[in-house]
């Protein structure tokens, strides 16, 4: 079993507070991955991180900002949470650049904005 | 721009039953296609698939890739209740330079396994 942990798992929060959903693994692994999934649809990479003070944006614009100053830690920040954040985020972590791994997933957070 | 299509997007059987989900990719620089099941919360790997025409199995589940055709499908025999979930496709490309590209996700095939 994957040791990749996600808090909070469920969050309801007002429009205009900011959040950090906090995700962290203990493998070891390089490359770290935040995902945006809404209900019925695909995954949306959103940022990654492969490794320490590394990160890109991914292919779904967001306005989430994302820090790696720690190999095990990759939080996402919201600095002002809006309704249109409403998802669950799931975080991930595969071993290495030049390594073909599948990526290990945490458990999720799900996003309620109100 | 690269892409995965799944079908069927959803799918009913009863136990027993055998399944196939399908899954087609256009991606450039493909390197494997990986499956996942997705029960509640998180997706949890199943296969990797880098060669073509090799089937991996694990239990009542397998699979197999087919370069030629751009695709791979996934076979469930004797269904079980406890199958039901989302299965997710996802292909993986190699950047230049041969690092690990990011997966890029199909929306899922749901399956729903009535007693």
């Amino acid at each position: 079993e994957a040791d990749i942990y996600q808090t909070p798992r469920y969050l309801v929060i007002g429009t205009g507070k900011k959040i950090t959903l906090e995700c962290s693994q203990t493998m070891g692994h390089d490359k770290m991955y935040w995902y945006q999934q809404d209900p019925g649809m695909e995954l949306h990479l959103i940022h990654y991180s492969y490794g320490v003070n590394s990160t890109e944006k991914g292919d779904l614009s967001s306005e989430s900002t994302v820090s790696r100053i720690r190999t095990e830690h990759f939080p996402l920040t919201l600095e002002s949470a809006r309704p249109s954040h409403t998802s669950q985020y799931l975080c991930a972590s595969s071993v290495g650049r030049r390594t073909y791994n599948e990526q290990f997933f945490g458990p999720g957070t799900r996003l309620t904005v109100l | 721009e690269d892409k995965v299509v799944q079908s069927p997007l959803s799918l009913v059987v009863h136990e027993g039953d055998t399944v196939t989900l399908n899954c087609s990719y256009e991606v450039t620089n493909f390197r494997s296609l990986l499956w996942y099941k997705q029960e509640k919360k998180a997706p949890t790997f199943l296969f990797m698939l880098t060669s073509s025409g090799i089937e991996k199995k694990s239990g009542r589940l397998s699979s197999i890739l087919d370069k030629k055709e751009l695709s791979s499908i996934l076979n469930i025999t004797a269904t079980q209740t406890g199958d039901s979930a989302i299965y997710l496709c996802a292909a993986l490309p190699m950047n230049y330079g041969g690092s690990q590209g990011n997966l890029i996700f199909g929306k899922g095939t749901k399956l729903s396994v009535k007693p």
